[in-house]
């Protein structure tokens, strides 16, 4: 498998501008995770999904984000309007049996 | 409240010196799991290892060792003869809810100079 695949790499986009970011977990995991990470908050849960319904979206900072996962190969993360504090490191992660792995990241800057 | 202290910020050594990663946890959970992950400064999360509440064998791998106290909540790291390319900022995370989420501590940068 190659792993979790996030995209795109790198995204920079203007202030109030909609976001779409990308995520495929590993073929069979059953748990995905969307997390950002910025030098301030760290390493920070937004929302989890367990086979493909999301179970706790708590971390989600405001009403501008939203996830979906259609299905069991696909979760985007949307960021509308985006605002410049958004700028992070948004990481996806796919798990099975209690052990997570990440994808690459998208570093999102927002200008 | 359940959360991860990863007290050392930053750590300095110098190659083939051994380095020890602390971490403590809180949970509510009677049964869970505790990971580390690696951050290289490329920026991906490398999986280095998952320990189970009930096992609470130390584990080495090659120049990695995890000792794990339960009593103490602590899940240390330790890398022995450490080399440049074990530079990164390592996280401890214990996963939560009986569920594989993880809450992250705020990673121990590790610098190895040669």
């Amino acid at each position: 498998d190659a792993g979790v695949i996030q995209s795109p790499r790198h995204e920079v986009t203007e202030m109030g501008q909609e976001v779409t970011l990308r995520c495929k977990p590993i073929s069979g995991h059953d748990y995905l995770f969307w997390y950002r990470q910025t030098m301030m908050r760290g390493l920070e849960l937004l929302i989890y999904f367990n086979n493909n319904v999301p179970i706790d979206d708590s971390g989600m900072p405001e009403d501008r984000f939203s996830a979906k996962m259609p299905n069991a190969s696909f979760s985007t993360l949307k960021i509308q309007p985006s605002e410049p504090r958004d700028s992070a490191v948004y990481f996806c992660a796919s798990s099975l049996g209690a052990q997570a792995f990440f994808g690459q990241g998208t570093r999102l800057t927002v200008v | 409240a359940q959360k991860v202290t990863q007290a050392q910020t930053e750590i300095s050594v110098v190659e083939k010196e051994d380095v020890t990663l602390d971490c403590v946890y809180e949970t509510r959970d009677t049964t869970y799991y505790l990971f580390w992950y690696k951050q290289p400064p490329s920026g991906e999360l490398v999986f280095l290892i998952r320990r189970n509440s009930f096992d609470e064998q130390n584990e080495i791998s090659g120049r990695y060792s995890w000792n794990f106290q339960k009593s103490t909540s602590s899940f240390n790291f330790t890398i022995t003869a450490s080399q440049v390319v074990d530079s990164a900022v390592y996280f401890c995370a214990p996963s939560l809810d009986n569920t594989d989420k993880l809450i992250f501590g705020t990673g121990t940068r590790l610098q190895v100079f040669p």
